[in-house]
């Protein structure tokens, strides 16, 4: 069974830079996992954040970046807001038509 | 505009059934690709569910023959049978618009609640 990795919580001050990373629990993640990166706040539905390692979905700001740090898939935010405080997921595309998302980073802007 | 609108949350009994839908916009439901995810309460996201836009069908492990995907055209709607329900299968259900060639999820709907419990 695929798992996929996630620090549950991280912090950052505001105007800092924070990296969450998604990983795999047997291997690396690769763009061939085509990661995605999605923010949800409480009581909301999930906002689609970067697909396809670092691929900017519409309208979410530059500050938000995706790319490959190592083994494992990043979602880089610089220069942080207080409303960047939410709960990130990734998600891999394992294969034949299996999603697994990760269990999530709660971000704490403080 | 694309949106997504779920109904059809409810408390239902363990081993009783529900069905969900999931009503597109602005987009045509047959031409894409179109996922499940849930939510248990306090938990992270769970995906369980694809139905491309060829017809196959591809569930999460947990829901293996006890939740079932289709779609109506003339409706513009997405439904997902839920049978045999458990206590577990509790949660927030989103309907989401797949992309074929990126493989993530680029629009999501508000979400419905299914409450398992006797």
């Amino acid at each position: 069974q695929t798992v996929v990795t996630q620090d549950p919580s991280l912090s950052v001050s505001p105007g800092g830079t924070v990296t969450l990373t998604c990983g795999l629990t047997s291997g690396s993640v690769s763009p061939l996992y085509y990661p995605s990166w999605y923010q949800q706040t409480p009581g909301q539905a999930p906002r689609t954040l970067i697909y396809s390692t670092n691929i900017r979905s519409s309208g979410v700001p530059g500050r938000f970046s995706g790319s490959i740090l190592g083994n494992k898939a990043a979602l880089t935010i610089t220069a942080a807001q207080a409303d960047d405080e939410s709960t990130y997921y990734c998600v891999l595309y394992i294969n034949n038509g299996v999603w697994v998302f990760g269990g999530g980073t709660r971000l704490t802007v403080l | 505009e694309v949106q997504l609108v779920e109904s059809g949350g409810d408390l239902v009994r363990p081993g009783g059934s529900l069905r969900l839908s999931c009503a597109a916009s602005g987009f045509i439901v047959t031409s894409d690709d179109m996922h499940w995810v849930r939510q248990a309460p306090g938990r992270g996201l769970e995906w369980i569910s694809v139905i491309y836009s060829g017809g196959h069908t591809y569930y999460e492990d947990s829901v293996k023959g006890r939740f079932t995907l289709s779609r109506d055209f003339s409706k513009n709607t997405l439904y997902l049978q839920m049978n045999s329900l458990r206590a577990d299968d509790t949660a927030v259900y989103y309907c989401a618009r797949g992309s074929y060639s990126m493989y993530f999820f680029d629009y999501w709907g508000q979400g419905t609640l299914v409450t398992v419990s006797s």
